[in-house]
């Protein structure tokens, strides 16, 4: 089945700093890759996405690329700011499915 | 629109009440789901319409629950004979359109079973 692993959290930061959040993921066929962001007291939010082997998504300074050797879809962002902090989910889609398959999330702490 | 509303924000029931819980997904949205989340995990899918038509159902749904779309436009969530372990956040998502189209989710209902 498929499945979603992400790096345990919390990840503190100070502000400016470089962010990587690892996310691994184990799927049937090729799936559709995603990273969510949940602000406190939010619902969650999409924050990219990428469809295909080596395509990279990025929003608001947000970056991931979809490794298939390694299945692997890690987000980074180069300079973080303290309006980052949430929890962030990584997720995935096969099969032909409308229904994702979510990683545990990773909360971000970002300090001034 | 404003987005995805769910209703109530918050419910506290003792432990064999039964309650329900109401979505509204973005106008014209053919798609709904129902998930489910507890501290420390993603969200876990529960169910799923097109329309009216429910689709798709996880096994996490027991008997004790149940879901309706009845004009394709909002949604319930029924939970019956409450137990301790259904306290959660229970999420709803919207969308339309193609696979890889965006879900978009309301800010959940907290559900807390005393």
């Amino acid at each position: 089945g498929n499945s979603v692993t992400q790096m345990e959290g919390p990840v503190t930061l100070s502000e400016e700093a470089f962010l990587t959040i690892n996310c691994t993921y184990t799927a049937t066929g090729y799936p559709s890759l995603f990273w969510y962001v949940q602000y406190p007291g939010e619902g969650l939010q999409l924050l990219l996405k990428a469809t295909k082997a080596d395509d990279k998504g990025s929003n608001k300074g947000f970056e991931a690329t979809y490794r298939k050797e390694t299945t692997s879809f890690h987000l980074e962002k180069g300079s973080v700011q303290v309006s980052d902090s949430a929890v962030y989910f990584c997720a995935l889609k096969s099969g032909g499915s409308y229904i994702p398959t979510f990683g545990r999330g990773t909360s971000l702490i970002v300090h001034p | 629109d404003t987005g995805v509303s769910q209703n109530p924000r918050h419910k506290i029931t003792k432990r064999g009440q039964n309650v329900t819980f109401r979505c509204d997904p973005i106008s014209e949205h053919n798609r709904l789901y129902w998930y489910r989340q507890t501290l420390g995990q993603g969200p876990e899918f529960l169910t799923y319409f097109q329309n009216e038509a429910q689709l798709e159902k996880s096994r996490l749904l027991s008997d004790r629950f149940s879901a309706e779309r009845p004009k394709g436009s909002f949604s319930t969530l029924e939970i019956q004979r409450t137990e301790q372990g259904d306290s959660a956040m229970y999420l709803c998502a919207s969308s339309f359109g193609g696979l890889d189209n965006e879900q978009f989710f309301g800010p959940g209902t907290r559900l807390t079973v005393l």
